[in-house]
């Protein structure tokens, strides 16, 4: 029930297309869902973040969609460059647990 | 703002030392520091959580007698990898979290590359 499932693990996507990755969780008391971008031999770095009660949230090229009903989220990179590519975890939170529990991370790959 | 340091961010060690990594949020206090250990390719997995004054608090299966955390200040975290062994060798990033932030939030330090030889 603390898991969070994220896939795919890889993912290869040409200059100027759209990434998504997807995630699913089971507890439905996690009410905070960041997702990370780490490049090699980097700590992760925040993207963006939403709470179960936006259903999307948009910054820039990247934008979170939330369904909470099915109990999945999602990251979408728009106009894909080769610069985004890196390795994205999503993650979720709740306070009772005070712990941030991460996906097991996409591999992303942007051709030029 | 919200930066978080580390240091050193490489380090080689002979089997049997001891090694100290630091961790200091430089803009902001943090009231809870996060450790994570990452192995290649793998994602995040939370050794342990400390509160600045209090003793840490460990996941099951990290061993605490071997992984000393210390957060005696607002701004600065310490975890000390006592008698390494060549499979403690890892990638160690710490997160901090300020006492407004809000939900989950926290903020990761760059990491620090530990070989034990």
């Amino acid at each position: 029930q603390q898991q969070v499932k994220q896939s795919p693990q890889s993912l290869i996507v040409q200059k100027g297309g759209i990434s998504i990755i997807n995630c699913a969780y089971e507890n439905t008391a996690f009410d905070y869902f960041p997702w990370y971008q780490q490049f090699p031999g980097k700590g992760p770095a925040l993207l963006i973040a939403i709470r179960p009660d936006v259903s999307e949230k948009k910054e820039g090229r990247f934008t979170i969609s939330f369904n909470k009903s099915a109990k999945q989220f999602s990251l979408h990179i728009m106009d894909s460059q080769p610069g985004d590519s890196a390795t994205y975890f999503c993650a979720a939170w709740m306070d009772s647990s005070y712990k941030l529990i991460f996906g097991s991370g996409t591999r992303l790959l942007v051709r030029p | 703002g919200a930066v978080v340091s580390q240091h050193p961010s490489w380090v080689i060690c002979k089997s049997g030392t001891s090694v100290k990594i630091e961790c200091r949020s430089l803009d902001f206090q943090a009231t809870t520091m996060f450790w994570y250990r990452q192995f290649p390719k793998q994602s995040l997995m939370l050794m342990a959580t400390s509160n600045e004054g209090s003793k840490a608090t460990y996941e099951q299966g990290v061993e605490k007698d071997k992984f000393l955390i210390n957060h005696a200040s607002l701004t600065l975290s310490t975890l000390t990898v006592t008698s390494a062994h060549p499979e403690d060798s890892s990638f160690y990033i710490c997160s901090a979290r300020g006492s407004l932030a809000g939900g989950g939030e926290q903020y990761f330090g760059p990491g620090t590359r530990l070989t034990v030889t």
